[in-house]
């Protein structure tokens, strides 16, 4: 499997201001994606980090609220911009590899 | 619009004895399977997958059945063991690999 880091693992930030998670993986991998566990709910898939374009957003996620870097292919940050209590959550980037899709182990956001 | 349900939030089974946890889905799109098991302030760790071509999956104590006409597949934990208490998800996804996930299942096992 790929082995999957990612920094902070927790943050403690207030509202109105923005955090950069990073996601590094240890080998090369096509495909990145972000996701998001809120408070006692499922995860949801936050956006498709595309390496060298744009990152592709679902539903209900814009590029300005949560605007994605994909330098190369085995790195990626996600920012939660302007950050309201509503964004506490945990964070999590995601790689397929050998076909299988491997999650890191979350960045735990709480927005005061 | 939730496409992939697992309807029982909790499982408690005893040591020793099978684990089956359920899974229903409904996009006729989703070719692909998974189940991740997660423990507190951990990401989520990949159990086993079944592409929809098959109806079965095995790999040791863990085995995924997949009833395509039914859009319902299981996992089976046997025997189940202490450290297998955590949360377990079903997901499923079309060829883009992107993930819908259930809303979980908390399995404890009782020593």
């Amino acid at each position: 499997s790929a082995v999957i880091s990612q920094k902070p693992s927790r943050d403690i930030c207030q509202r109105g201001t923005s955090l950069t998670i990073q996601c590094q993986v240890d080998s090369q991998v096509t495909m990145m994606f972000w996701y998001r566990q809120q408070p006692g709910q499922s995860l949801t898939l936050i956006a498709t980090a595309n390496q060298g374009s744009e990152a592709t957003y679902e539903s209900g996620f814009v590029i300005d609220k949560f605007p994605i870097s994909r330098p190369n292919l085995t790195f990626s940050t996600l920012t939660v911009s302007n950050m309201s209590p509503e964004d506490s959550s945990i964070y999590l980037c995601s790689v397929v590899h050998n076909y299988e899709q491997y999650f890191g182990p979350g960045t735990r956001l709480t927005v005061t | 619009d939730q496409q992939v349900k697992q309807n029982s939030p909790s499982l408690s089974v005893q040591e020793g004895r099978i684990s089956i946890l359920n899974c229903d889905y409904t996009n006729s799109m989703f070719d692909y399977f998974l189940w991740y098991k997660k423990y507190p302030a951990e990401g989520p760790t990949f159990l086993i997958s079944i592409s929809s071509i098959k109806d079965k999956n095995e790999d040791g104590r863990f085995t995924v059945f997949l009833n395509k006409s039914a859009k319902h597949l299981s996992l089976h934990i046997v025997p189940s063991q202490p450290g297998d208490s955590a949360v377990y998800f079903c997901a499923a996804s079309a060829l883009d690999y992107k993930l819908s996930f259930g809303a979980g299942t908390t399995v404890t096992v009782r020593a």
